[in-house]
C-alpha cells in the first residue's frame, strides 16, 4: 500500500528566512506524480507546487521549490523568504494510477507551519 | 469563474439522521472526490468517482453514500451508521490524466463543516 509520511507535525520560521518542510513516500510503482497543496486558517485548499517521477528536474514556483530524491522517495518542499501568508497547514501528496484505471491521492498528515513576524 | 461548490459551510446532525452535503463543479472535470479531514489525520478518502453513474469505495466509506447521476455534482450522505461523523469534509475533481505523462492536481471546494447536535 502506498504510504505518505510528514514527519514534522510542527514548524515556524522568522520571516524572510527559509524552511523546509520534508515528506516521504513508499511505493513500488515508477511513474507517479507528487504534490504539496497549502491550507491556510480558511481551510481552503490550494495547490503549490507538482512534480512529476519521471522529470529529474526539480520543480520551482516562485518561492517554492522541491527537492525530489525518486531513489529515496523523498519529496521535500523549501519556502524561500518566508512571509507571513504562508502561515499554513501543509500537505504532501501522491497520485498513482491503479490497475484499474482510477487515479487515487494519498495525503499526508500534514505540516502546521508558522512564520513569525 | 469556474470553481467547486460546497454547500452548506456548516451542518448539524440529530441522533439517528442521515444528511447530505452538495458538491458541485462547473471545471468539466471527470473525477471527483470526497475526503474527511480531522485534526492530526490528514486527508482520508471517503468516496470517489471517475465517470457519471461509477464509483468506488475509499479508505473510510462505511456509513456514507454517494452517487453520480451528473458529471457535475457528487452528493455526499452521512448516514446514521456513521456513529462519529463530527468533521471537515472536502469535495475534490480532477481530470482524468490524458497519456501517461500528464500531471492532473485536484482542485478544492472550500469544504463543509459537519457537527452532530
Amino acid at each position: 500500500a502506498q504510504t505518505v509520511t510528514q514527519s514534522q507535525p510542527e514548524m515556524s520560521v522568522q520571516e524572510a528566512e527559509t524552511v523546509t518542510l520534508s515528506c516521504t513516500y513508499d511505493t513500488s510503482e515508477n511513474n507517479y506524480y507528487l504534490f504539496w497543496y497549502k491550507q491556510p486558517p480558511s481551510r481552503q485548499m490550494i495547490l503549490v507546487i507538482r512534480q512529476e517521477a519521471y522529470k529529474q528536474q526539480n520543480a520551482t514556483e516562485n518561492r517554492f521549490s522541491v527537492n525530489f530524491q525518486k531513489a529515496a522517495k523523498s519529496f521535500s518542499l523549501k519556502i524561500s523568504d518566508s512571509q507571513l501568508g504562508d502561515t499554513a497547514m501543509y500537505f504532501c501528496a501522491f497520485m498513482k494510477k491503479s490497475t484499474s484505471g482510477t487515479y487515487k491521492y494519498i495525503f499526508g498528515t500534514g505540516t502546521r507551519l508558522k512564520v513569525l513576524a | 469563474d469556474g470553481g467547486i461548490t460546497q454547500s452548506p459551510k456548516y451542518l448539524f446532525r440529530k441522533e439517528g439522521q442521515n444528511v447530505t452535503l452538495s458538491c458541485e463543479q462547473n471545471l468539466n472535470h471527470d473525477a471527483m472526490y470526497w475526503y474527511r479531514q480531522d485534526p492530526g489525520q490528514g486527508l482520508r478518502l471517503i468516496y470517489y468517482s471517475q465517470i457519471v453513474n461509477d464509483f468506488q469505495k475509499g479508505d473510510i466509506a462505511e456509513g456514507y453514500s454517494v452517487s453520480r447521476e451528473k458529471k457535475e455534482s457528487f452528493p455526499l450522505t452521512v448516514t446514521s451508521a456513521q456513529k462519529n461523523p463530527t468533521a471537515f469534509y472536502l469535495c475534490a475533481s480532477s481530470m482524468t490524466p490524458r497519456g501517461a505523462y500528464s500531471n492532473q492536481p485536484q482542485h478544492f471546494g472550500d469544504g463543509t463543516r459537519l457537527s452532530i447536535l
